[in-house]
């Protein structure tokens, strides 16, 4: 079974630092995505940022970013420029790309105060 | 992206009654999840439904605690039976685009409190 470890259960940092937040996992599979997603307190889990295990290259978006080490089975998300609007819970999230229906594993998650 | 609606958004509810939580997708979707996220807890996944057939569920989770019915392509409802304090969780639906890009679309999450 995969298990999906974010060992930072809470992260602050300042407006417009860098915080980076760090996840593992545990798996035997080689093809399989990764996700982090943001909750705020909303509720509404909102897809931050997504990667193919056999994509070497490092997913972006915008002000976020990932450090993927297949080898290390690391994936950690770097949030730029934080903004107060930053501040929620982030979970990593694991799926096996054998699974046809999609399921996601989720870490414990990490929570983000940005500071102004 | 799908667009989830869910109600109650939240609710409060006494111990022993039964709860069904509705979730409306705006497209046609073929896999629907059901997670529990206890208070200040990560997800963890209940079921998949999956339309035409019975809802899988995880270890853990039993039919007769959380029957959940798949009527059509666009809705779902998970009902929490009998519930007790420990049932207090957010319970949110999520589904699969038609087109599987890997990653599942999340509805606004239904807040139960159990007295």
């Amino acid at each position: 079974a995969q298990t999906v470890t974010q060992s930072q259960p809470e992260m602050s940092v300042q407006e417009a630092e860098t915080v980076t937040l760090s996840c593992t996992y545990d798996t035997s599979e080689s093809d399989y995505y990764l996700f982090w997603y943001k909750q705020p307190p909303s509720r509404q889990m909102i897809l931050v940022i997504r990667q193919e295990a056999y994509k070497q290259q490092n997913a972006t978006e915008n002000r976020f970013s990932v450090n993927f080490q297949k080898a290390a089975k690391s994936f950690s998300l770097k949030i730029s420029d934080s903004q107060l609007g930053d501040a929620a819970m982030y979970f990593c999230a694991y799926r096996s790309a054998r699974d046809s229906w999609g399921k996601l594993q989720f870490g414990a998650g990490t929570q983000v105060v940005v500071t102004p | 992206s799908a667009v989830i609606s869910q109600k109650p958004s939240r609710d409060i509810c006494q111990r022993g009654t039964s709860l069904t939580i509705q979730c409306q997708v705006d497209s046609q979707v073929t896999m629907m999840f059901w997670y529990r996220q206890q208070p200040g807890q990560s997800l963890t996944l209940i079921a998949t439904a999956n339309q035409g057939s019975e809802a899988t569920y995880e270890s853990g989770f039993v039919i007769d605690k959380f029957p959940i019915s798949r009527p059509n392509l666009t809705f779902s409802t998970l009902t929490v039976s009998n519930m007790s304090p420990e049932d207090s969780s957010i319970y949110l639906c999520s589904v699969r685009q038609g087109v599987d890009t890997g990653e599942l679309f999340f509805g606004e999450g239904s807040r139960l409190t159990v007295l």
